[in-house]
């Protein structure tokens, strides 16, 4: 079947615009994660999702960063006035469902680059 | 959340068997040993998870220290398309296990 998608897989943007960034998790997956991953590092986790709901938005950067899911699928990571070091691969990951063993099932990233 | 410690790199042959290492010596008793790996310009996938008993999947195996401090990913014959960064985490289930930190993880170079 269908894995994560992600969307756009490469965008480009001034420093200063807000950007969107889109998931779709494999179909029936209730739980969803962001992650980033800067060049040459392991992957920082932003945050996650059951069903609808965000209960700890702790590992987001700062207050530009939010994430919002809708109907229990598809996921927006959104960044406002992005810096240049927001610059990074965002990756998106879904699971059957929150507190089980089943692996997470990752999208290829979004590439953000800030100019 | 508990850490793992693996080496940068490892180099290997093709045909031949890697093991790939990971210290997490503050592992709790209910934290899963979870392996993925990443080949370049995509996500993660998933290897390998284990919690006391050694594991086998069509992938590879999973050889977990009785005392749990440590664990090894092998791969059986390693092939040019093993070449990824693989990362050993820890999982807990009981919270969730959603705050998985990836560390650097190790770099598999193969050699044809």
């Amino acid at each position: 079947g269908a894995g994560v998608s992600q969307s756009p897989s490469n965008k480009v943007t001034e420093k200063g615009k807000d950007v969107e960034l889109r998931c779709d998790p494999i179909s029936g997956h209730t739980a969803l994660y962001w992650y980033r991953q800067s060049l040459g590092q392991g992957l920082e986790f932003l945050i996650y999702f059951q069903g609808n709901s965000a209960p700890d938005k702790s590992g987001l950067p700062s207050d530009r960063f939010s994430a919002e899911r809708t109907g229990g699928s598809v996921s927006t990571l959104t960044i406002q006035r992005t810096q240049q070091e927001d610059s990074a691969v965002y990756l998106c990951a879904s699971s059957t469902r929150l507190g089980d063993n089943q692996p997470q099932h990752f999208g290829d990233g979004t590439r953000l680059s800030i100019l | 959340d508990a850490k793992t410690t693996q080496p940068n790199s490892m180099e290997s042959n093709e045909e031949e068997p890697v093991h790939l290492p990971c210290n997490h010596s503050t592992i709790s008793g209910t934290d899963y040993i979870h392996w993925y790996r990443q080949l370049p310009s995509q996500g993660p996938e998933y290897v390998i998870h284990g919690l006391t008993s050694n594991v086998n999947n069509r992938m590879a195996s999973l050889a977990i220290a009785e005392d749990r401090k440590s664990s090894t990913l092998i791969l059986h014959r390693a092939t040019l398309r093993d070449a990824a960064v693989y990362y050993c985490i820890l999982r807990d289930p009981n919270t969730g296990g959603f705050k998985t930190i990836f560390g650097a993880g190790t770099r598999l170079f193969v050699k044809a």
